[in-house]
């Protein structure tokens, strides 16, 4: 079982469309992550959820919503695409406290014509 | 934001030779960790670092946890073509892990 599983892998949607990215983790962690990685592989993180609340907001545009149902969950709505929201998007998840290590998804490659 | 210093950018190497890079940070971290990411997946942990001065390997990857919590390096021996990918370091710094810009190694057969 893949412990960090997102969907879709690929995404290719035009302009002005609205569009969501599921993410669910089966290790038990309490916090889950959505980061963003450009063309030149930067990894930036964008949210952070612990235990269903938000704790990390950097500085994204609001067309950006995550929505977390429960800790396993951890979800990325994006609306009114721009060709410059096309990246690879990662979620991820970790224990606070417990072993301190991040894991990630297999991500999302997401493609705005 | 922040971005730690990772260098080198990217290294071509041939199979056999040894790898070293590293990753400064102007903070203190309490974990360094290393990732791995090949193309067209996300990045795997590859030896994660507790304590300041802990030295841990992993086969043919050792990583270290510099002493002032500012800086660590990841060397791999004897490289081998499946080595090939962007290698990242992470920092942890409470709730927050920030990472490295990355290196890009690429191994000639």
């Amino acid at each position: 079982d893949t412990a960090v599983s997102q969907t879709p892998k690929y995404l290719v949607t035009q302009m002005g469309n609205d569009k969501s990215i599921k993410c669910e983790q089966n290790l038990g962690h309490d916090t889950m992550y959505w980061y963003k990685q450009d063309s030149k592989k930067f990894l930036k993180i964008m949210f952070s959820y612990n235990n269903k609340e938000l704790i990390i907001n950097e500085t994204v545009p609001n067309r950006f919503s995550p929505k977390s149902p429960d800790k396993a969950h951890l979800n990325l709505h994006i609306n009114s695409l721009e060709l410059g929201d096309s990246a690879v998007y990662f979620c991820a998840s970790s224990q606070l406290g417990g072993g301190n290590t991040i894991y990630f998804g297999e991500g999302s490659w997401l493609t705005v014509v | 934001g922040q971005q730690l210093n990772q260098s080198p950018q990217s290294m071509f190497i041939q199979e056999g030779e040894d790898v070293s890079m590293n990753c400064t940070s102007s903070s203190i971290f309490n974990t360094w960790l290393w990732y791995k990411q090949d193309p067209g997946e996300g990045p795997v942990l590859l030896i994660a670092l507790y304590k300041a001065g802990e030295l841990t390997s992993n086969g043919r990857l050792t990583a270290q946890f510099g002493i002032t919590r500012k800086d660590s390096f990841l060397n791999i021996s004897a490289s081998i073509p499946s080595d090939v990918g962007i290698y990242f370091c992470a920092g942890r710094s409470g709730n927050q892990f920030y990472f490295g810009t990355g290196t890009s190694l690429t191994v000639i057969p």
